[in-house]
């Protein structure tokens, strides 16, 4: 166990809707990264909030957007989405001080029908 | 951009076996180095880092050595055992402050007994 937890585990929606993803970063972690994992597009990073502010962005669509709250947790936003947007969604969290290793959650499954 | 080649997978050993699985990079500046494994239903775990050239990373008799002059982090095990079937992700974490990690496409191992 990371230490980060993400729900929910499993979501299915229809094209054209908008979910939801959380992330609860380990005790202490400043640092929240997404990556959405795609069998055609592999691991790719979506984008990095610290400490509430949005540091560094990826391959992250317009349709998309993340936030981190006060008390640390993040959400990922997704919006119209498309049957291409079914993939497994990771939130890994960091300290953010010198070489830091990030810790990976269960990851969300979404399936887009 | 930055970049990690993975061998293609997918690999399958049986027990006792020498297990290599080869990752090269491309990368400005001096990153550092990842094997993360995801074994089937679960998120990503970091196997092994190493920050700087020449450094070795190891764990569960896993190891991989940072080598700048070929820009390579291949993994290695002596002897793979059943439980090491798994996706395997190296990834390079750039030395900028974002420190968002580039993945290899990931290999799957299989290992039979």
């Amino acid at each position: 166990d990371s230490g980060v937890t993400q729900t929910p585990k499993h979501l299915i929606t229809a094209t054209g809707q908008r979910v939801t993803l959380r992330c609860s970063p380990r005790s202490g972690d400043l640092s929240v990264y997404w990556y959405q994992q795609s069998l055609d597009q592999g691991l790719q990073f979506l984008i990095q909030y610290y400490n509430g502010e949005e540091r560094a962005k990826g391959n992250i669509l317009e349709r998309f957007s993340a936030q981190q709250f006060p008390d640390l947790h993040s959400e990922l936003n997704l919006s119209s989405l498309e049957l291409g947007d079914s993939a497994l969604y990771f939130c890994a969290s960091s300290v953010d001080t010198g070489v830091e290793t990030q810790y990976f959650g269960p990851g969300t499954r979404l399936l887009v029908l | 951009g930055d970049s990690v080649t993975q061998m293609e997978g997918p690999v399958t050993l049986s027990e006792e076996a020498f297990l290599t699985i080869n990752c090269t990079y491309t990368a400005t500046g001096y990153p550092s180095l990842f094997w993360y494994v995801q074994y089937p239903g679960e998120g990503l775990q970091l196997l092994l880092k190493a920050t700087k050239a020449d450094d070795k990373g190891s764990n569960k008799g896993f190891e991989a050595t940072y080598r700048k002059e070929t820009t390579s982090f291949h993994l290695e095990k002596g002897s793979v055992q059943v439980s090491d079937s798994a996706v395997y992700f190296c990834a390079l974490s750039d030395a900028g402050s974002a420190r968002q990690l580039t993945f290899g496409s990931g290999t799957q191992l299989t290992v039979l007994p």
